[in-house]
This record gives structure tokens, sequence and C-alpha cells, in this order.
């Protein structure tokens, strides 16, 4: 079993959907909850972290813990065609640097 | 330059051979770490640096692969007696601090094929 389980997809949605797209994890010492972005040919973009547990918000993008769950979650409000891109889910640790990410979900926003 | 600069962009080698990996990370950055990705997969952690100290190397695959940061700064990731099978994306990333205090930046990758 891997630490960390991510949808592949890929997900296809109309402009303006509210995306949800999701991780579990099986090692409750993490600690650290990112979100990153990659576009086509491009490295990874750090898109949200979040420490522990609860809820972070910027702009269109919410990303949620649960780590009683050992679940986390990216919402991403009124989706564009310029969101198509993989998400790709990410944590570690306290006292590693080690950062362990998902497989990434393909997400396709249509005009 | 701005971001991580990795080189070559593109290497092709033949079996059996020796290839070395190159990664500039952003001025400054004291952390550094390889990771590698397949096609359709997340980036896999291959191994970091704090400084010139290599602090995890528990991703590294076998003793053929490699890795060093002399000086603190650009790091060479090391690929001995090459097999098909190390074909993959692979990536350098740099930080300030750690990954649990400041965030990644990627740089585009080297693409590795060997035939």
């Amino acid at each position: 079993q891997k630490e960390v389980e991510q949808d592949p997809g890929p997900l296809s949605v109309p402009e303006g959907a509210i995306v949800s797209l999701n991780c579990t994890y099986s090692n409750s010492a993490f600690q650290y909850f990112m979100w990153y972005r990659q576009y086509s040919r491009k490295g990874p973009e750090l898109l949200m972290y979040t420490y522990s547990s609860g809820n972070k918000e910027d702009g269109r993008f919410t990303a949620q813990v649960d780590k009683s769950s050992k679940y986390i979650s990216l919402f991403i409000r009124d989706s564009q065609p310029s969101d198509s891109a993989t998400y790709l889910c990410a944590m570690s640790a306290r006292n590693t640097d080690k950062l362990i990410f998902g497989t990434g979900t393909r997400l396709q926003v249509f005009p | 330059g701005a971001g991580v600069s990795q080189s070559p962009r593109y290497k092709v080698t033949k079996r059996g051979q020796d290839v070395a990996l190159r990664c500039d990370p952003i001025s400054g950055h004291v952390s550094l770490y390889w990771y590698r990705q397949a096609l359709g997969q997340g980036p896999e952690f291959l191994t970091y640096f704090n400084y010139e100290a290599q602090q995890d190397k528990s991703g590294l695959p076998n003793d053929r692969f490699s890795a060093e940061r002399p000086e603190g700064s650009i790091s060479t990731l090391t690929i001995q007696r090459t097999e098909q099978r190390d074909s993959a994306m692979y990536r350098c990333a740099s930080s300030w601090t750690g990954a649990d205090n400041s965030p990644l930046h990627f740089g585009n990758g080297t693409r590795l094929t060997v035939t």
C-alpha cells in the first residue's frame, strides 16, 4: 500500500464548476500537507500549504485536512480553463524534510 | 536566474553508460531535493541535502545512484551503468529551509532516456 493515495482521474468539468480533489494517507505522522499544480512539461508549483488539521482558503482555492480520517481535499470554485493541470497532494512528517507526493489527478476544465 | 535550473534538459544514453545530471538551485536556498517522476505519476523522492550534507538518501533505488552537493549549492545526481528502467524525468527542487517550513521550487527536469 502506498503512503499516499490519489485518484489519477482524469476529471473533466465545465467552466464554472466546483472541483473537489482528494487524497488519503496511511502515515499518522504526517503533519504538513500541500497541494501542488503541475502544467504539462513543467515542474510542480506550490498552490496551498496547511499545517495539521483545518481549512485554509486562498481566493478560489480551499484546502481541508481531516487528520482523524487521514483525508485531505482541495476545492476549486468557479473553475476556469486555465485551471486545467495535474494536481498533486504532498505531505511530510515533523522533523523530516522528505516530501511524499500522491500520483496526481489530471483536471480538465472545458469552456 | 530566478528559478531552479537543470541540465541537460534531455539526455539519451546507451545502456551501461554513466550519466550525470546537474541542478543549480535558487540562490540562497539551503535545501535541495532530487525526485524522479514517471509519466502519469507523482514525483518519487530520491534524496535531499541541507547545505552540503546529504540528510536522507533512502529513496535512491540502488547503489548505482549517488548524489553530491560539495559546496552547498550546485548538485549532481549520477547514475552509473544505466539501465532502461532508469528512464524517467529527474526533477530537482530547492527551498529556503526544509519542506515543512518553506515550499519546494521545482526545476523543469531532465528527461533521461536509456536505450
